[in-house]
């Protein structure tokens, strides 16, 4: 069957380190992977989109990577600040037709001050 | 530019009840989603529309789930009669077509349904 995973359990961090999430998927080809932020109470905004021909995007102290072998995204905050903490969602899309983002469960993110 | 609207935010209802929430996209997005997100898990789609077309509805429980998108504008999303499991956020999320895609979706606040 088909899966996106996403780590579960919250990922704890001091401010000014490097945040790495994960994703993995299981019986997918995505076309293309995209990465969201979610508050308390609030809906998923856009962060970064990369192809599946892409293996690196960056936009400002974020860093998203591509793996198609080993079927895995990265998503890195540089230097984390406090303002920072939210859930990050990966959602894949599949070509073939319509695209339409299917969303893992997200990982939450708190950085300490 | 204004986001996405939603109504209402919040509602509390009894199980077989009936609820409709409201969505207003961003104006020019001809691609029109609602997910459901229930409490710790990502959101989960429910239908895609394209303008006032349904793309895709694999996932909407038509026993009791319906959603319509006349004029190829706002839609609405019904649930008729609800269930505790019915419990959750229902998200709306609209994409722009126009010149190449970007595959950003805008998000609505979302309504929150509690069925008791």
């Amino acid at each position: 069957s088909q899966k996106i995973e996403q780590n579960s359990e919250a990922l704890n961090i001091q401010e000014g380190k490097t945040a790495t999430l994960t994703c993995n998927y299981t019986n997918y080809s995505p076309a293309y992977l995209q990465w969201y932020r979610q508050d308390p109470g609030r809906g998923p905004v856009f962060l970064l989109l990369i192809r599946e021909n892409e293996k690196e995007k960056r936009k400002e102290r974020l860093k998203v990577t591509f793996d198609t072998t080993l079927k895995q995204s990265l998503f890195h905050i540089t230097a984390s600040q406090p303002a920072d903490s939210a859930t990050y969602l990966c959602a894949l899309e599949t070509s073939g037709g319509s695209y339409i983002p299917t969303f893992g469960r997200g990982t939450s993110l708190i950085v300490h001050p | 530019e204004a986001g996405v609207a939603q109504s209402p935010r919040y509602k509390i209802i009894e199980k077989r009840q009936s609820v409709a929430f409201w969505c207003n996209p961003i104006s020019g997005h001809a691609t029109l989603y609602w997910y459901q997100q229930i409490l710790g898990q990502g959101p989960k789609l429910l239908i895609q529309f394209q303008n006032n077309g349904v793309v895709d509805d694999s996932q909407l429980p038509k026993d009791r789930f319906s959603a319509e998108r006349l004029k190829g504008v706002d839609s609405t999303l019904k649930i008729q009669p609800a269930k505790l499991e019915d419990s959750a956020v229902y998200l709306c999320a609209t994409e722009s077509t126009s010149g190449s895609r970007t595959g950003e979706l805008f998000f609505g606040e979302g309504s929150r349904l509690t069925v008791l």
